[in-house]
């Protein structure tokens, strides 16, 4: 089955400071997307994106579809504290999603 | 984007014992979906569920596990039966509404432990 390998697992950073986490598949997905989860809630989207090549912001997020299709991004600029929380890729295929492993985020003030 | 109320938000239940999940929206979707998020790991998808038709389960879940109705086009509910503690977990109702990645909407789960 298609697989998504979503790096780092964890990151520890300081209030200011940007962050970065990636996501590879072994497959091609026409759309890649990336949510936020925070405890007790499920995913809520952050980002959706459509085409090859493709970069979107969204705020201080932006995200990018690799021109492989088989690989996207995530950008966090000026981090806060409520940046807190777990991110996870997801790739679409037809109707079903295949989610990454998630990143947790720390953000100390 | 729909709105998802799924009940209960948590429970702790005996091991051999079964329990319902609900998931409600707030208009008619067509597809809905069921995932599981283990602890501390990545959400898995159980099952697509349609309106009129068998729920369409993924590799490795089956319908005696995990019993799913759809008997409209805006509540589903999910069963998991004889459970044991392996079982505890976050389960989670999904939406797709429309056909942009904006349409996917997650519940809130349930928190389910199994003593």
């Amino acid at each position: 089955g298609q697989q998504l390998n979503q790096s780092p697992q964890s990151m520890f950073i300081q209030e200011g400071e940007d962050v970065s986490m990636n996501c590879t598949s072994s497959s091609i997905f026409n759309t890649w997307l990336w949510y936020k989860q925070e405890p007790g809630e499920g995913p809520v989207l952050l980002i959706a994106l459509y085409k090859a090549g493709e970069l979107t912001s969204n705020g201080r997020l932006t995200a990018q579809f690799g021109i492989t299709r088989k690989d996207s991004f995530l950008n966090i600029s000026a981090s806060i504290p409520s940046d807190v929380g777990i991110y996870f890729c997801a790739g679409r295929s037809g109707s079903r999603l295949t989610f990454g492993e998630g990143t947790q985020l720390t953000v100390n003030p | 984007s729909a709105v998802i109320s799924q009940k209960p938000s948590r429970d702790i239940c005996q091991r051999g014992t079964s329990l319902t999940i609900q998931c409600q929206v707030d208009s008619q979707v067509t597809m809905m979906f069921w995932y599981r998020q283990q602890p501390g790991q990545s959400l898995t998808l159980i099952a697509t569920a349609n309106q009129g038709s068998e729920a369409t389960y993924e590799s490795g879940f089956v319908i005696d596990k995990f019993p799913i109705s759809r008997p409209n086009l805006t509540f589903s509910t999910l069963t998991v039966s004889n459970m044991s503690p392996e079982d505890s977990s976050i389960y989670l109702c999904s939406v797709e509404k429309g056909t942009g990645g904006e349409g996917y909407t997650f519940g809130s789960g349930t928190r389910l432990t199994v003593v």
